[in-house]
């Protein structure tokens, strides 16, 4: 089945840093995503990118579709307190009702 | 609005029982998809209802079922239980369009099941 390969695994940062995160795929998609988990909650979503190429910003977030449509990387900028926590991307390979294909997700722990 | 609800929030079974959890989505949305989370497989897409119809489904064996009620409200079971089924079972819920086009999938909390 389809796999997404998302990296780093964790990161340690100090506060004020900037966050860089990627995923790759060997298939392509159609929609590619990044949420956030909280412990003890479900996923929320934070960014969603719809085209090859497109680059979306939400607040400090900037998000990329990658112009292979397989990969897509998010960046944090000026990281505080409240960032952390373990983000996910996730694929839709087709329409509405597809599932997601998500990551296995990148742990943030931020040292202030 | 009030969001993804889902009961109960932890649940203890033993190997070979049963178990039914449940998930009341966003008040309008009409599809319910299902996903169960592990530390090793990370969130994995179970199945997608929608009008009380199962629209897509994941890579599980068919010990893991799911419905879904005239009101949008779903319920996930999965019968002769395994240690490995241990996770977190997570919902989400979105308007449900019939056509292309992603939807934004809102989750619920979860609900945490431990197999003994």
């Amino acid at each position: 089945g389809q796999q997404l390969n998302q990296s780093p695994q964790s990161m340690f940062i100090q506060e004020g840093e900037d966050v860089s995160m990627n995923c790759t795929s060997s298939s392509i998609f159609n929609t590619w995503l990044w949420y956030k988990q909280d412990p003890g909650e479900g996923p929320v979503l934070l960014i969603a990118l719809y085209k090859a190429g497109e680059l979306t910003s939400n607040g400090r977030l900037t998000a990329q579709f990658g112009i292979t449509r397989k990969d897509s990387f998010l960046n944090i900028s000026a990281s505080i307190p409240s960032d952390v926590g373990i983000y996910f991307c996730a694929g839709q390979s087709g329409g509405g009702a597809d599932g997601l294909t998500f990551g296995k997700g990148t742990h943030l722990i931020i040292q202030p | 609005k009030a969001g993804v609800t889902q009961t109960p929030r932890y649940l203890i079974k033993t190997r070979g029982q049963q178990v039914t959890l449940s998930c009341s989505p966003i008040s309008g949305h009409r599809s319910v998809s299902w996903y169960q989370q592990t530390p090793g497989q990370g969130l994995q897409f179970l199945f997608e209802y929608f009008s009380e119809t199962q629209r897509n489904k994941g890579n599980f064996p068919g010990r893991f079922s799911g419905r879904q009620f005239s009101n949008s409200r779903s319920e996930m079971n999965v019968s002769t239980l395994e240690l490995g089924d241990s996770a977190l079972y997570l919902c989400a819920s979105s308007l449900g369009a019939l056509l292309g086009g992603y939807e934004t999938q809102y989750f619920g909390p979860g609900t945490r099941l431990l197999v003994l």
